[in-house]
């Protein structure tokens, strides 16, 4: 059974940093790319980023540029995002998902994360 | 970016009714799209990929259908676990989401 399980959310004030991770099992983790994508309270639905299989390719929406990084470490088959320079905006739920470049295959339970001083 | 727009916001429906879920792209998306469901409180599920294919282990009452820029999910048969949030997604371009139908029971 494919399991995703997110870790490392919580309150932080605007401008600090916060790093996600996401532990993987139940799959061959480093034949897939990886995603989050986040949800802000009541709202829709809203990709972060994606990284390749191996890690050579890594893609963030414009938004987030600049201040995230997703990495990912297949030995552990743990994926992460750093997040720096957080703003009220950045306040979400962070799902990390399966993703093969195209549709989310599967989800993590989401770990909340609130930018607010 | 794509802009995906979904109708309805939201839709109160019947047991055993058939429902349909509209998803219309801003530019032609050669069929690359997927359809989630949302159940209160958890995380998005994967129910349909490439427009028409059924994900893994989805019930065959949900289907989906569509090309070029418009596209739906058609649930047949409405359960009560069905009750959920749907979002359509594009992956012809970086991901978009639609903003969402809230589906109730009547």
């Amino acid at each position: 059974e494919v399991q995703l399980v997110e870790s490392g959310g919580g309150l932080v004030q605007p401008g600090r940093s916060m790093k996600l991770s996401c532990a993987a099992s139940g799959f061959t983790f480093s034949n897939y790319g990886m995603a989050w994508v986040r949800q802000a309270p009541t709202k829709g639905l809203e990709w972060v980023a994606t990284i390749s299989y191996d890690g050579s390719s890594t893609y963030y929406r414009d938004s987030v540029k600049g201040r995230f990084t997703i990495s990912r470490d297949n030995a552990k088959s743990t994926l992460y995002l750093q997040m720096n320079s957080l703003r009220s905006e950045d306040t979400a739920t962070y799902y990390c998902t399966s993703h093969s470049g195209y549709y989310f295959d599967y989800w993590g339970q989401g770990v909340m994360v609130t930018v607010s001083s | 970016d794509i802009q995906m727009t979904q109708s309805p916001a939201s839709l109160s429906a019947s047991l055993g009714e058939t429902v349909t879920i509209e998803c219309r792209a801003s530019e032609d998306i050669y069929n690359g799209l997927a359809w989630y469901q949302q159940k209160p409180g958890k995380s998005p599920q994967l129910l349909i990929y490439n427009a028409n294919s059924l994900h893994t282990g989805v019930p065959s009452r949900f289907s989906g259908s569509g090309s070029g820029t418009q596209y739906s999910l058609k649930i047949n048969s409405l359960q009560s676990e069905d009750v959920a949030s749907y979002f359509c997604q594009q992956y012809y371009d970086y991901p978009t989401f639609g903003g969402g139908t809230k589906l109730e029971l009547k």
